[in-house]
């Protein structure tokens, strides 16, 4: 079974804080995606990586930036948090071309 | 820009009723098609459809990919509370060199009455 694991469930940080958020999958997969969910937007995404050290952006890059040091594990970087940052964020990782696997999500509130 | 419409948005059944999932896209260099169910948590993969008019089957659900009229749908049947959740469609691209994003509908909310 693929496994994606995030680093926290529920996360509270305060506005302007570094938040880094950190994603592992243990199935060699080349691809990881980060995405956000807001209700009434559905799930949208922010940054992918398709090797490491690679990274491309997504639809909604803008206040993020993302590292890939190793090929099992995607951190994503909230530079200076704010509050509009506050949403579900998802992991997924896939090999290419096949489907994404999400993680559990990691609940963030910026206040 | 990549579109993918999901109809109903919410739909309400009672218990033992088949009911039809609608997607709908407009994704350049499409590649293939993925539903999604996600209950409290992480959307868990269903299928993932890539050529016209073969059906996909897994116990009481199936899906089906029209390429031509740019759609799918996934269909249950004897539907079961268990089955409560918001179905999500997503289309993925073929990529240049590296991995490309999934598009994702705004899912449809499927509540089934006991």
């Amino acid at each position: 079974d693929v496994k994606v694991t995030q680093s926290s469930r529920y996360l509270v940080k305060r506005t302007g804080e570094k938040v880094f958020l950190e994603c592992v999958q243990d199935m060699d997969h080349e691809n990881m995606f980060w995405y956000r969910q807001d209700p009434g937007l559905g799930l949208r995404l922010i940054y992918f990586s398709y090797d490491v050290k690679m990274k491309e952006k997504g639809d909604i890059p803008e206040g993020y930036s993302v590292s890939r040091e190793k090929k099992e594990r995607f951190s994503l970087i909230l530079e200076s948090a704010s509050t509009n940052q506050t949403s579900m964020y998802l992991c997924a990782s896939s090999l290419k071309g096949l489907a994404q696997y999400f993680g559990p999500g990691t609940r963030l509130t910026v206040t | 820009e990549d579109k993918v419409v999901q109809s109903p948005l919410s739909l309400v059944v009672h218990e033992g009723d088949t009911v039809t999932l609608n997607c709908s896209y407009e994704v350049t260099n499409f590649r293939s098609l993925l539903w999604y169910k996600q209950e409290k948590k992480a959307p868990t993969f269903l299928f993932m459809l890539t050529s016209s008019g073969i059906e996909k089957k897994s116990g009481r659900l199936s899906s089906i990919l029209d390429k031509k009229e740019l759609f799918s749908i996934l269909n249950i049947t004897a539907t079961q509370t268990g089955d409560s959740a918001v179905y999500l469609c997503a289309a993925l691209p073929y990529s240049g060199g590296g991995a490309d994003g999934l598009t994702f509908g705004k899912g449809t909310h499927l509540i089934i009455q006991p």
